[in-house]
């Protein structure tokens, strides 16, 4: 079965540090990779995904599949992005398969 | 629009009680899905609906956890009978087609079960 692993539960850094948030999975296939993002007091809603191949808020990822990794990365964090970020992985067609999201990693940007 | 609509936002209930979550997704949506969130366990998909038909419900913890979708705009997960564990933060999601169309998430409901 397909699994995603966020290995940091808590990142901290400071403003204007470059920021990297892991994110490795379990699927010998090609699969669909993404990240969500949950502000506080805000909804959880979708980052970024990596068919789309774009830098949302400064935030890019790279589907690395000789090491199964989608990290997320930064170079200059903020404030603002201090949040819960889920990697989800997806494994399927249009109407059938498994979407498995990690466990999350609380970021915190410090000033 | 509204977004995904949940009820209630927070539910406090005792051990034992029925308890019954429920979701509006967007207009137009045709796929819903249901999620826990815990810290422990992260986000767990639970059940996932396509055109009102559940597709996959292997996320389904246990046979305590039900959930029906009789129609388009409106969906339940029901947990009869609740237990300490079952203590999350329980999300609905909708998208326009299946899984891979961008989730849009409700707010939640936080259910605290003593």
């Amino acid at each position: 079965a397909q699994r995603v692993t966020q290995p940091e539960k808590l990142l901290s850094v400071f403003k204007g540090a470059p920021v990297e948030l892991k994110c490795n999975y379990s699927y010998s296939g090609s699969p669909e990779l993404f990240w969500y993002v949950q502000y506080s007091r805000q909804r959880l809603q979708l980052l970024l995904r990596h068919i789309s191949r774009e830098s949302i808020k400064g935030f890019t990822a790279d589907l690395n599949k000789g090491e199964t990794s989608f990290h997320l990365k930064k170079p200059f964090a903020q404030e603002e992005d201090s949040a819960m970020y889920y990697c989800a992985l997806f494994v399927g067609g249009t109407s059938y398969g498994k979407l498995t999201f990690g466990q999350g990693t609380i970021l915190t940007v410090h000033p | 629009d509204a977004g995904v609509i949940q009820s209630p936002r927070h539910e406090v209930t005792e051990m034992g009680q029925e308890v019954t979550l429920r979701c509006k997704p967007i207009s137009g949506h045709n796929s819903l899905f249901w999620y826990r969130q815990t810290m422990m366990r992260g986000l767990e998909l639970l059940i996932y609906f396509n055109n009102n038909v559940p597709i996959d419900d292997s996320g389904m913890p246990e046979d305590r956890f039900s959930a029906k979708m009789p129609n388009a705009s409106f969906s339940t997960l029901k947990i009869q009978p609740s237990e300490p564990r079952d203590s999350a933060v329980y999300f609905c999601a909708s998208t326009s087609s299946g899984y891979t169309d961008t989730q849009y998430f409700g707010p939640g409901t936080r259910l605290t079960v003593l």
